[in-house]
């Protein structure tokens, strides 16, 4: 089993929509969870930070953890044109101080 | 700040030759990482440093793939020799324990391809 696993998409929607991004993962010393960003030829962005399970907002994006399941998400709401890029989930745990990276999901929004 | 800096950006050369990319780390972080990203792997940590120190290595797929830091603002990823299958995407990141959080910032990569 892989340590993470991220939809692979590719995924399309209409310009307005709500996307919803997913990971789960297997590895119970995973305490940071992270979402980021990638542009087409650009290097990862930090996009959503969090350490507790529930949900945090930042303007259009939701991340949400649930470490009982061992699940995260994240969520675009009124999607743009702008938000066309590869979502990478990201996990870190305690002791070892480099992240973990979930395959991306590549996501193109529709003009 | 100018955020993490590497080079080449681009680089082609032919099998068998020695390929060398570098890196300058945002000014004041103290831990500094090489990722690799292809298509079927995604991106797969290689090796990071801790105050110049290798940390974890164990990411470095083989004996031809070699890092150094000889300094708090310099790294290189050396591959010897180099082989098609090495083409990739190779980022240099680099990050802080001064503050909260845990940011990872990336540079721009470097576009590796070997023919």
């Amino acid at each position: 089993q892989k340590e993470v696993e991220q939809d692979p998409g590719p995924l399309s929607v209409p310009e307005g929509a709500i996307v919803s991004l997913n990971c789960t993962y297997s590895n119970s010393a995973f305490q940071y969870f992270m979402w980021y960003r990638q542009y087409s030829r650009k290097g990862p962005e930090l996009l959503m930070y969090t350490y507790s399970s529930g949900n945090k907002e930042d303007g259009r994006f939701t991340a949400q953890v649930d470490k009982s399941s061992k699940y995260i998400s994240l969520f675009i709401r009124d999607s743009q044109p702008s938000d066309s890029a590869t979502y990478l989930c990201a996990f870190m745990d305690t002791g070892r101080r480099a992240l973990t990276f979930g395959s991306g999901t590549r996501l193109q929004v529709q003009p | 700040d100018a955020g993490v800096i590497q080079s080449p950006r681009h680089e082609v050369t032919e099998m068998g030759q020695e390929v060398t990319l570098r890196c300058k780390p945002i000014s004041g972080h103290d831990y500094l990482f090489w990722y690799r990203q292809t298509m079927m792997r995604g991106l797969e940590l290689l090796i990071y440093f801790n105050n110049n120190v290798p940390i974890d290595d164990s990411g470095m797929p083989e004996d031809r793939f070699s890092a150094k830091m000889p300094n708090a603002s310099f790294s290189t990823l050396k591959i010897q020799p180099s082989e098609p299958r090495d083409s990739a995407v190779y980022f240099c990141a680099s990050r802080t324990t001064e503050t909260s959080g845990n940011t990872i910032y990336f540079g721009e990569g470097s576009w590796l391809t070997v023919v």
